[in-house]
């Protein structure tokens, strides 16, 4: 069971978009519409962005959104703003009962 | 709504066991599972296992031979055993409400050290 590759960091200006990549196999990514995003915050807890590979809870801005192809999830952030500068992380279920991270990537709003 | 409040040792010595404890109020305590996933400093996140109410568990392959996740459904509490530390076991320790193949909310975090 090995980490989901995550880009280490991504960068834009506010206002402009950007797409966060999570590739795993067919084990995990590609085998379950269960992908989910997290932000956080540095000293704080990872909070829920996206789960079900697309679906937001209530209270996300509709600036963020996700998509899955084959092994390949992505979170893409519309509008970027300066307090979503953070780190982000996916998370899919892998079967058997059990999940996998992806080692996480750093938004730096410019 | 869910809120986690999580305590335990913060600081071990190689080879001995780190145990953590996860309280959840309000929501219903049968309806979930309950996770423990753990974020090495500086490094990404990593499942550790989950539990339900009746005592259910499944674990991660790598961990599951240390680890040890139990339930007390009188106190609607959550704990975390891990035997055998080492300091690669150094990490801040989150508890996590699975509301379906997600987890949310996560308690605030224990950091928990190994070092001699």
């Amino acid at each position: 069971q090995s980490a989901l590759t995550q880009p280490r960091s991504v960068s834009g200006s506010p206002g402009q978009s950007v797409t966060i990549s999570c590739t795993g196999t067919s084990s995990d990514v590609g085998g379950y519409n269960f992908v989910s995003w997290y932000q956080q915050h540095p000293g704080k807890a990872p909070k829920l962005m996206i789960f079900d590979v697309s679906k937001r809870p209530s209270g996300v801005p509709d600036r963020f959104s996700g998509s899955k192809s084959g092994n390949t999830a992505s979170l893409t952030i519309s509008g970027l703003q300066a307090e979503d500068e953070a780190d982000y992380y996916c998370c899919s279920y892998a079967g058997i009962y059990t999940y996998v991270f992806g080692a996480g990537t750093k938004v730096t709003v410019l | 709504q869910v809120q986690l409040q999580q305590w335990g040792a913060g600081l071990l010595k190689p080879s001995e066991t780190l145990s953590l404890t996860c309280a959840v109020y309000g929501g219903s305590f049968n309806v979930y599972y309950w996770s423990w996933i753990r974020q090495s400093p500086g490094k990404g996140l990593e499942w550790i296992g989950e539990i339900n109410h009746s005592g259910s568990t499944n674990y991660n392959p790598s961990l599951k031979s240390r680890v040890t996740i139990s339930v007390d459904t009188s106190k609607n509490q959550i704990s975390l055993k891990l035997s055998s530390v080492t300091a690669a076991d150094t990490a801040a320790y989150y508890c996590a409400t699975e509301g379906g193949n997600w987890f949310d909310p996560w308690g605030p975090g224990t950091l928990v050290t190994v070092s001699s």
